[in-house]
């Protein structure tokens, strides 16, 4: 059961140009929303957060965006550098700390 | 930097063997965690763990599987009879707390059963 969907693959951006990263889920019981970034052979690195009581945050050249009604989060990289080429993975929880569901996952690529 | 740490990083084992699976959370942390991503697929939750017994567990996470923390640092995923769909990454995590979102994730291990 796919709660949590990426429903692109893969992205290649310019350098110094946005990134922008789409993720759709199903559950309207889910209140908390997490980015996390991948490199080969590692796991997982949280990267920013967002609950369900706002509709934007920031940190630095990343900002999560939350769309309740239309079950849609999107995270924008501003911008991008070739450090940020990796797998990023949305995530989502409808009881905090405990159980979240992954989404499959965006390659992203920025090239010099 | 406080970081998961896991080992094997790659364990290969036959079918119907036992496998441990060791995981050293951030020491301060209360909160623990098993998922696993099989090549090409989607990070799945298995297990959530605290105060010594199991917190959720997700469909995967029949009878084979088991955790345990042994002692006050590291934190065991066990298979009892690997079969060839077990063969993923397993990755350990960590939080802080109940209230606290960010999960620390360990390096992974490979589990290749053949």
């Amino acid at each position: 059961d796919q709660q949590v969907k990426q429903n692109s693959p893969s992205l290649s951006v310019q350098e110094g140009r946005i990134s922008i990263l789409n993720c759709d889920y199903t559950n309207s019981m889910f209140d908390y929303f997490l980015w996390y970034k991948k490199y080969p052979a590692e796991g997982p690195t949280f990267l920013i957060s967002i609950s369900s009581i706002k509709d934007k945050n920031e940190d630095g050249r990343f900002t999560v965006f939350l769309n309740k009604s239309a079950k849609h989060l999107s995270l924008h990289i501003v911008p991008s550098q070739p450090g940020d080429s990796a797998v990023y993975f949305c995530a989502a929880s409808a009881d905090t700390g405990n159980q979240f569901y992954f989404g499959t996952g965006t390659s992203l690529t920025v090239i010099p | 930097e406080p970081e998961v740490t896991q080992t094997p990083s790659h364990q290969v084992t036959q079918m119907g063997q036992e496998v441990i699976l060791r995981c050293v959370p951030i020491s301060n942390h209360l909160y623990f965690y098993w998922y696993r991503q099989i090549l090409g697929q989607k990070v799945e939750f298995l297990v959530s763990f605290y105060n010594n017994e199991i917190s959720e567990k997700s469909e995967i996470f029949d009878d084979q599987f088991s955790v345990e923390r042994p002692d006050g640092s590291n934190f065991t995923l066990k298979i009892r009879s690997t079969k060839l769909e077990d063969s993923a990454m397993y990755f350990c995590a960590s939080t802080k707390d109940r209230g606290a979102y960010e999960q620390y994730f360990g390096p992974g291990t490979r589990l290749t059963v053949t």
